[in-house]
């Protein structure tokens, strides 16, 4: 399987904040990376797929870079409703697998 | 508006099977180029992907549970399911149905979940 390694595992910010998460794979996956939300007790929310395009009604704070092995999500300007845990899943190789996750808190 | 929704028993007796539901609306889960999917998550922890199904014509499935993991689709009511046969608590998780867009792979839709508990 392909191993989807994010880091960091939590970070703390403020309202107002940059933020960027990276999310790197074992192998190259071209531009199959997806970028997901979830907040505690609901499903994930679909961000970003392959690699840096916006899925439709995602604010345009979230921006999303990256090809090959090594990838990054960007909240330009953290709103209080981004507080929430991040995933990275690859699409390159059914079996699809996920990043660990990187919870956002607020400092 | 695509809508998904699980169901199904939350406990599970260990080597027993797991069996879950998803109804779809707003899409039609026998025609178009969207797979259907299941993806589980342990409490406290990340997604795994489970299988998917198209059409009901074609199948894929992790290969660590292949052997005892089938889905199917009933498309007379637009809906899907899960078994999960010889389970353990290691299968105790919060189990996901979600679309899976055909060309970018990424799941677009998703259930709310339904926790299972493998428990004597």
């Amino acid at each position: 399987d392909i191993q989807m390694t994010q880091s960091p595992s939590s970070l703390s910010a403020s309202v107002g904040d940059r933020v960027t998460i990276t999310c790197r794979a074992s192998q190259s996956i071209s531009n199959r990376l997806n970028w997901y939300q979830q907040k505690p007790g609901k499903a994930p929310y679909l961000l970003i797929y392959a690699a840096t395009t916006l899925q439709s009604g995602v604010p345009s704070r979230f921006t999303g870079r990256g090809s090959g092995t090594d990838f990054t999500l960007t909240i330009s300007s953290l709103q209080p409703e981004d507080f929430a845990t991040y995933y990275c899943q690859q699409s390159y190789k059914i079996t699809y697998t996920f990043g660990q996750g990187t919870r956002v808190e607020i400092k | 508006q695509v809508q998904l929704q699980e169901s199904g028993p939350g406990l599970v007796k260990p080597s027993g099977t797991l069996s879950l539901t998803c109804a779809v609306s707003g899409d039609s889960i026998s025609s178009g180029n969207n797979w259907w999917s299941w993806v589980r998550q342990p409490p406290g922890n990340g997604f795994e992907w489970i299988g998917e199904i198209y059409h009901g014509v074609g199948t894929n499935y992790k290969p660590s549970l292949r052997s005892r993991v089938s889905i199917s689709i009933d498309k007379s009511n637009n809906q899907f399911s899960l078994n999960l046969s010889s389970v353990t608590a290691a299968d105790t998780a919060i189990y996901y149905c979600a679309r899976l867009v055909g060309g970018t792979r990424s799941f677009d839709y998703w259930g709310q979940g339904t926790l299972v508990t493998v428990s004597s």
